[in-house]
């Protein structure tokens, strides 16, 4: 599986626009981006799952360029709530869902008042 | 729909003890994945249940067991338990017909 890379933290204040980006290098054809957060003693939470160009949810945007070796996800207007840790993750999990979720070390968002 | 649900929710045991997790996935989902997550990093995968057979299994050695149920439910079970087990253990319950994995509360183990 495609090893991720993403910053350890972040920090931002309430109402601003959020963007993690996170480097996968050595993604194969068949890899799907996937992205979750985590919140304090909770699961992991699914926010949204991309392969190339542009998704968006009622929850983020995930912008993955023509190259696919890095993506980022934006998180519109964050408030408090958003504290969390969120985890970029690359696997052909669309043909096998659920399977074996390898996460990182994820981006811990702080956001500010 | 309850979701997936873990329990208990909290636990303490001995070293060398013995322990049982449970987990009920959300309804509709027949695959069962356990994870191991240590306090600041990310979840390890433990293995995965399907049609009551373990699928896939990730690097852990094998004290830590598990079971699948007719009705989806599933336990994990870690023998001879070691300090470096203390961790919070997730549950994430899927369905082939979806790609979106969803995680229970976990069971938050400490081993003394």
């Amino acid at each position: 599986l495609a090893k991720t890379t993403q910053p350890i933290s972040m920090d931002s204040y309430e109402g601003q626009e959020v963007n993690i980006t996170c480097s996968h290098n050595n993604i194969a054809t068949n890899d799907y981006i996937t992205w979750y957060q985590q919140f304090p003693s909770q699961g992991p939470r699914f926010i949204i799952q991309g392969y190339k160009t542009k998704v968006t949810n009622e929850v983020a945007s995930l912008f993955i360029p023509a190259d696919r070796k890095s993506s980022t996800l934006s998180l519109p207007r964050v408030s408090l709530s958003d504290t969390a840790v969120y985890y970029c993750l690359v696997g052909d999990y669309r043909n096998n869902a659920g399977n074996m979720l390898t996460f990182g070390g994820g981006t811990r968002l702080m956001v500010k008042p | 729909d309850a979701g997936v649900t873990q329990s208990p929710t909290h636990l303490i045991k001995t070293r060398g003890q013995q322990v049982t997790l449970r987990c009920s996935p959300k309804s509709g989902h027949d695959t069962v994945s356990w994870y191991q997550q240590a306090l600041g990093q990310g979840p390890q995968f433990i293995f995965q249940y399907y049609e009551e057979e373990e699928r896939q299994r990730g690097n852990f050695p094998d004290r830590f067991s598990g079971h699948q149920f007719p009705n989806y439910s599933s336990e994990l079970n870690v023998n001879a338990l070691l300090l470096g087990d203390s961790a919070l253990y997730l549950c994430a319950s899927s369905s082939g017909s979806n790609t979106e994995a969803f995680f229970g509360q976990g069971t938050r183990l400490t081993v003394v």
